[in-house]
């Protein structure tokens, strides 16, 4: 079994719609990331989570929040989702700053 | 702006060539270095990890990396490929005094030709 899991693995939706993505790990780790990866873009930072009540920004948070529901579960939402929120999300965890990250499969979300 | 910014956006080697992949990135203080692959389809995996230490780390796979701190720089090498490392190459760094938050640059496409 994976140790970070994200479901759905892959999304279509239509443009407004609420959809929450989900990560949760079994590693223990305190700290979870979710990020967006475009072409060319490499990977960027929505919102990162030290432990269950911190919560903090990344570099293009507008337009997503986030829910850590426990230390091994994090969730990120799309309120209204449009189409330009078309992306390949991974969430991704580590051990305080002693670790690198370890990341899900990815969930490959489409907005139509 | 702070950032992480990796040189060469695609990159095409034939087999037995060597590789330097450049990552700079402009935040001072402590950083933790990273770099990963994404290989096809797939999600990211560690190649090597910056701490502390020896400037020179060892990866997986016959990767290595250099930080050197007056650069700000931290590139990936290879001395030679192989047609199996066609991947995209993220380098990553965690800034310990924004409170560990881990940022990624744009990521490197290799293609290798057999």
């Amino acid at each position: 079994d994976a140790d970070v899991t994200q479901t759905p693995r892959n999304r279509i939706t239509k443009t407004g719609k609420r959809i929450m993505l989900e990560c949760s790990q079994t590693k223990g780790h305190d700290r979870m990331y979710w990020y967006r990866q475009d072409p060319g873009l490499g990977l960027r930072l929505i919102y990162y989570s030290f432990d269950v009540k911190d919560i903090n920004k990344g570099e293009i948070s507008d337009g997503y929040s986030v829910s850590r529901q426990a230390q091994a579960k994090f969730s990120l939402s799309l309120e209204s989702a449009i189409p330009n929120q078309t992306a390949l999300y991974f969430c991704a965890t580590s051990l305080g700053v002693d670790t690198e990250a370890f990341f899900g499969q990815g969930t490959r979300l489409t907005v139509v | 702006a702070q950032s992480v910014s990796q040189h060469n956006h695609h990159v095409i080697l034939s087999e037995a060539a060597s590789l330097e992949l450049g990552c700079n990135y402009s935040y001072g203080g402590t950083v933790n270095l990273f770099w990963y692959v994404q290989y096809p389809g797939q999600h990211l995996q560690l190649l090597l990890k910056y701490f502390s230490g020896d400037p020179l780390v060892k990866g997986i796979k016959g990767f290595e990396a250099e930080f050197i701190k007056s650069k700000f720089s931290f590139n990936l090498r290879k001395p030679s490929v192989q047609w199996s490392d066609t991947a995209e190459y993220f380098c990553a760094v965690r800034i310990y005094n924004q409170g560990g938050k881990l940022i990624f640059g744009q990521g490197t496409e290799l293609s290798v030709k057999p």
